[in-house]
């Protein structure tokens, strides 16, 4: 089990709007910037979201990060079928020294 | 530009060790951490630990302290991370990804090495 909380699974049609929630703790996203990542079968992570809704060059803005107490999301607008990939979220923990992940979100495009 | 090539894949059998190397170029390499996450098959991330390639500096996830040792040499520019006593849970894709102490944040990672562990 992992220490931040995401769905395992998301869905929705071309051009939908999809949200993915990551929730975590005090120690955690609640004083500590979220980082969102994207990963494709076989391949590495890639970054989407830096430092809670800051989108690296390259990054379409129909991607977009928020953060409110202890839960971040983050948001896709404008569905495409190649979004379809697996999402994480990702932050320092303070407690545990170290960072945390979400179990990741398998995000299908019907 | 910056790149982190990784050592290719490995078996090794239950109890063994494995040393994967992650060879930096294209920046300075004593300027920036480097953190080491792996993907068992089919699941999800997982951070092992962090480097500092300038100082040596190492700070590891408990779940691996006692296990992981991670190293550097500055005059090939590579990090290593060995992991010891190998259980079959820890096959998987060892990423190294360029980063800084303290935040979640890398812009680059190696290709991945996959370890594969079985009798």
């Amino acid at each position: 089990q992992s220490v931040l909380t995401q769905p395992p699974s998301a869905s929705g049609t071309p051009g939908q709007r999809v949200s993915i929630s990551c929730s975590g703790s005090s120690s955690n996203i609640g004083i500590n910037f979220v980082y969102w990542y994207r990963q494709f079968p076989g391949t590495a992570p890639k970054p989407l979201i830096y430092r809670n809704n800051q989108r690296p060059s390259g990054v379409p803005d129909r991607f977009s990060g928020s953060k409110s107490g202890t839960s971040a999301s983050l948001a896709i607008s404008g569905l495409r079928s190649e979004d379809e990939a697996d999402y994480y979220c990702a932050v320092w923990d303070d407690s545990l020294n170290g960072v945390v992940f979400g179990g990741g979100t398998k995000l299908t495009v019907l | 530009q910056v790149q982190l090539v990784q050592s290719g894949a490995e078996v090794k059998k239950p109890g063994a060790s494995v040393k994967v190397s992650c060879k930096a170029s294209g920046y300075t390499f004593t300027s920036q951490y480097m953190h080491w996450v792996r993907q068992a098959p089919g699941q999800g991330l997982e951070w092992m630990g962090i480097i500092n390639p300038g100082g040596g500096y190492t700070n590891y996830a408990q779940k691996f302290q006692g296990r992981v040792t991670m190293t550097r040499d500055t005059s090939t520019n590579t990090v290593y991370m060995e992991l010891s006593s190998l259980r079959s849970e820890d096959t998987a894709v060892y990423y190294c990804a360029r980063g800084i102490s303290g935040y979640a944040e890398w812009e680059y990672w190696g290709q991945g090495t996959l370890v594969t562990v079985s009798s």
